[in-house]
């Protein structure tokens, strides 16, 4: 039973640039995740994707966007880059949006903005 | 979402039980403690979460106290493979929406 698998594992990319990170989830899973988790901190939540639409959304710039699809894996687009955006992205996974749901989290994309 | 006070490194000797504190203070009657832990270089992983009750499972064990102002994480018998940072969260309104605080980084020594 595979768990939540993201790709790629590492990406560089120049200030200015645009990237698409990927994500699929576990199986039997229907709601996506993602966070951002600079070096040493905690991760920050971005956005949440539920029957393929933005359910809840962090504190993060429109430069964020995202896209569940019909199998419910999900991409994550982050434009005009900044350097303040090298960070592990982390998706993850859980059945439903209730309280009761437990995340399931991919290893994550390290992304390094040079 | 109820905010989170863990202290920020502990160690623990193998073998020894690792009692891991979080005061949430604030909680309110719908929310839920989570832990998760994260080792190095990995996304993290779900340990335990309850609502009031004391929960077990194969991992760990969740003490919430009777005015749920706090709970302790027990890892009955630690392995250095339990090193890692420990991240209590208190969810309100949906788990997607998790706030990660810096967690405590618990060092497992021989």
């Amino acid at each position: 039973d595979a768990g939540v698998t993201q790709s790629p594992t590492h990406l560089i990319k120049t200030r200015g640039q645009q990237v698409t990170l990927r994500c699929s989830p576990k199986s039997g899973h229907d709601t996506v995740s993602w966070y951002q988790q600079a070096l040493g901190q905690g991760p920050q939540f971005i956005f949440q994707y539920y029957e393929e639409e933005e359910r809840q959304r962090g504190n993060f710039p429109d430069r964020f966007s995202g896209h569940q699809f019909p199998n419910y894996s999900s991409e994550l687009n982050v434009n005009a880059l900044l350097l303040g955006d090298s960070a592990l992205y982390l998706c993850a996974s859980s059945s439903g949006t209730g309280l009761n749901s437990p995340l399931h989290f991919g290893n994550g994309t390290r992304l390094t903005v040079t | 979402d109820a905010k989170t006070t863990q202290p920020p490194s502990m160690d623990c000797a193998e073998g020894r039980a690792a009692n891991l504190p979080c005061n949430h203070s604030t909680i309110s009657g719908n929310e839920y403690v989570y832990w998760y832990r994260q080792i190095h270089s990995q996304g993290p992983q779900y340990i335990i979460h309850g609502l009031k009750n004391n929960e077990t499972n194969e991992m760990a064990s969740l003490i919430i106290t009777e005015d749920r102002k706090s709970s302790t994480l027990i890892l009955p018998h630690a392995t250095l493979r339990d090193t890692a940072v420990y991240y209590c969260i208190v969810l309100k309104r949906d788990a997607g929406k998790s706030t990660f605080g810096d967690g405590t980084t618990l060092t497992v020594k021989p």
